[in-house]
């Protein structure tokens, strides 16, 4: 079953601006991760954030994680149009049993 | 260099056929090895999962099964289609990377089922 929900479903802005993206989750999670698809085409993992920590960078990515509210966010700075994409956050409860991913925000970045 | 071949890229097959996916990694032993389905415009759910040779495990009742008949193949069948099957596969498999399981996904097979 699907347990996280993002928010927005779709999100358009314009290049140059910075795209946020909503993660909430039900259950308790070993770690959280974020995957881009790019239109019909596999997942690429974006980022890795674990339950003991509040936020992590890589490079223009900015991810925040409050286990206390169930919920995570992704920031891209500084868009670019090759930034297009369907975002997917990934949760992790421990062991080998997979991800646990929600149905994904399309992101859109008009040049 | 660690990689997933997955195959093929595309089918059209009638209602009533059979399917067979195939997914082989590279560059790792004893992955576990995943099955997902993305219907359009929908997440990803959770198919099979398998952590060793003829060890299966299925999240969700359906008119698939997967198989393990190596180390690093995982394979997806379907006796006869049916038109929700339809839809985006995705293989992945996962190590430990000593905090996490790292995974990894291969590029998909778009399935539509006429």
């Amino acid at each position: 079953s699907q347990q996280g929900e993002e928010d927005p479903q779709a999100l358009s802005i314009q290049e140059g601006e910075n795209a946020t993206m909503n993660c909430s989750y039900k259950t308790s999670i070993n770690n959280l991760q974020w995957y881009r698809q790019n239109s019909g085409r596999g997942l690429v993992h974006l980022i890795l954030i674990r339950s003991n920590e509040r936020e992590k960078h890589s490079g223009r990515l900015r991810v925040t994680l409050d286990t206390s509210k169930k919920s995570s966010s992704l920031l891209i700075t500084a868009s670019r149009a090759a930034d297009t994409a369907s975002y997917f956050c990934a949760t992790v409860r421990g062991g080998a049993d997979g991800l646990t991913f929600g149905k994904g925000t399309h992101l859109i970045i008009q040049p | 260099s660690q990689t997933i071949h997955q195959w093929p890229a595309t089918l059209v097959q009638p209602v009533g056929s059979p399917l067979s996916l195939e997914c082989t990694v590279e560059g790792t032993s004893n992955p576990n090895l995943y099955w997902y389905r993305q219907a359009a415009g929908r997440g990803l759910q959770l198919l099979f999962y398998s952590v060793g040779i003829g060890q299966i495990s299925s999240e969700v009742p359906q008119n698939l099964s997967a198989s393990r008949p190596q180390d690093r193949q995982f394979i997806l069948s379907s006796k006869k289609l049916l038109l929700s099957d339809s839809g985006f596969y995705l293989c992945a498999w996962s190590v430990w990377e000593g905090a996490s399981y790292g995974y990894t996904f291969g590029s998909g097979t778009r399935l539509t089922v006429v």
